[in-house]
């Protein structure tokens, strides 16, 4: 499977701490990117690393590319009570599809 | 500017009966995606259209899902007859052909078969 997989599962932090999530793909990328979901709602595209850059910021939002490992990371910084959600990796390839990963769920406690 | 739009939003049905969903991507985009979503896990592609045309249907049920987008905008997704473990949720996405990366999702149809 292309399939991604972000660790942890879960996270739960307090108001103001950083939250990291990695995830590990398995083939060749053109890109990858970091989605966000709100219970019940649909994915909100948060930021795009291409295969050949190797971090990228975006606000609150750090992403690294590590391509010799296949594996990235999303740092949010000043974690705020809003920031509560599942975060999903997505990685493309040359088709032009994007394989998802199982997601990290985040709790930010106030 | 509208984002992706779908209807309905959730839907309850029993068993063997058919069901559709409605898509209506962003306008001017010219690709769109169906993905269906377990509980619990990330989405996974069901089909993928450039305007009218279907480039990859690979992961799409053929015995039961079928799928259209007559015109190039608006697309239908349908399963007949429906089993237990569709009960899922059913996310359209769309994106510009020739320009950004990013996929634009609806807010999705979660599907209850009983």
């Amino acid at each position: 499977s292309q399939q991604g997989e972000e660790d942890p599962q879960a996270l739960s932090i307090q108001e103001g701490e950083n939250a990291t999530m990695n995830c590990s793909y398995k083939t060749s990328i053109n890109n990858l990117q970091w989605y966000r979901q709100n219970s019940g709602r649909g994915l909100v595209h948060l930021i795009l690393i291409r295969s050949n850059e190797r971090e990228k910021h975006s606000g609150r939002l750090r992403v690294t590319l590590d391509t010799s490992k296949k594996s990235s990371s999303l740092l949010i910084t000043a974690s705020r009570a809003a920031d509560t959600a599942s975060y999903f990796c997505a990685t493309e390839t040359g088709a032009n599809n994007l394989f998802f990963g199982t997601g990290t769920r985040l709790t930010v406690i106030p | 500017e509208a984002g992706v739009v779908q209807s309905p939003r959730y839907k309850i049905i029993e068993k063997k009966q058919p069901v559709a969903f409605w898509c209506n991507p962003i306008s001017g985009h010219n690709t769109l995606y169906w993905y269906r979503q377990n509980l619990g896990q990330g989405p996974e592609l069901l089909i993928r259209y450039e305007n009218e045309e279907a480039v990859d249907d690979s992961q799409l049920p053929k015995d039961r899902f079928s799928a259209e987008r007559l015109k190039g905008v608006d697309s239908t997704l349908k399963i007949q007859p429906a089993e237990l473990g569709d009960s899922a949720v059913y996310l359209c996405a769309s994106r510009e052909t020739s320009g950004t990366d990013t996929q634009y999702f609806g807010p999705g149809t979660r599907l209850t078969v009983l």
